[in-house]
């Protein structure tokens, strides 16, 4: 079964464009969540989708978006970046029911520059 | 919200000695996990363990849920053991928001 994908791995922004990261489940996965990981804030959670529905949200400014496709895919788009928005972006994928556990990407690493 | 705390935030090992590593959340959970970022990123899954206590290998964690922390050993520490180890709950509140612990660094020399 192959694991949580995310693209690109790596990514270098200037300050004020905007960027999109995508993330594909593990297989029959409905459940995509998104965090980010700083040194100063360690890992904080951005939001969770569930079959194309976003059901939690966590405490970022509306820069920060996400959607999520029929196919379980999700994106997220940071729109206006800032350079404190540099950080280890990860997605995790679970089924989305009670008790199962998460796996997570390889995350994506975003400098703004 | 969910306080969670994690003990001791480093930890130096010598190849071959046993730890304990400890999280403390301040309210009820659905769901507990124990995870270890490499040196990479990746977080790997390594309990999902809301109550009770599992073993895999040299690492087993406890959880007791009525005193709301949990516990993770490792026995015979090795050198790919270094990395973070995180505590993440969550609490199902019409979806899930996972809230991690700060996390316990832990480096082991050979």
């Amino acid at each position: 079964k192959a694991g949580v994908t995310q693209t690109p791995r790596y990514l270098i922004k200037t300050r004020g464009q905007q960027v999109t990261l995508s993330c594909s489940p593990i297989s029959g996965h409905r459940s995509v969540s998104w965090y980010q990981q700083t040194p100063g804030q360690g890992l904080q959670f951005l939001f969770e989708y569930f079959s194309e529905t976003q059901r939690n949200k966590g405490n970022f400014p509306g820069r920060f978006s996400g959607r999520q496709f029929s196919n379980s895919r999700s994106e997220m788009n940071v729109s206006t970046l800032e350079l404190g928005d540099s950080a280890l972006y990860l997605c995790a994928s679970s089924s989305g029911l009670t008790g199962l556990s998460a796996f997570f990407g390889q995350g994506t690493r975003l400098t703004v520059v | 919200g969910i306080q969670v705390e994690q003990s001791p935030p480093d930890l130096i090992l010598q190849e071959g000695a046993n730890s304990t590593l400890r999280c403390n959340f301040s309210d009820s959970v659905n769901n507990l996990q124990w995870f270890h970022q490499n040196p990479w990123g990746q977080l790997i899954n390594l309990f999902y363990i809301p109550s009770g206590t599992k073993q895999n290998g040299r690492l087993s964690a406890t959880t007791v849920a009525t005193e709301r922390y949990s516990l993770l050993y490792i026995s015979s520490s090795q050198t790919t053991d270094s990395g973070v180890y995180f505590c993440a709950v969550e609490r199902d509140t019409g979806g899930f928001k996972t809230i991690f612990g700060a996390g316990t660094r832990l480096f082991v020399k050979a």
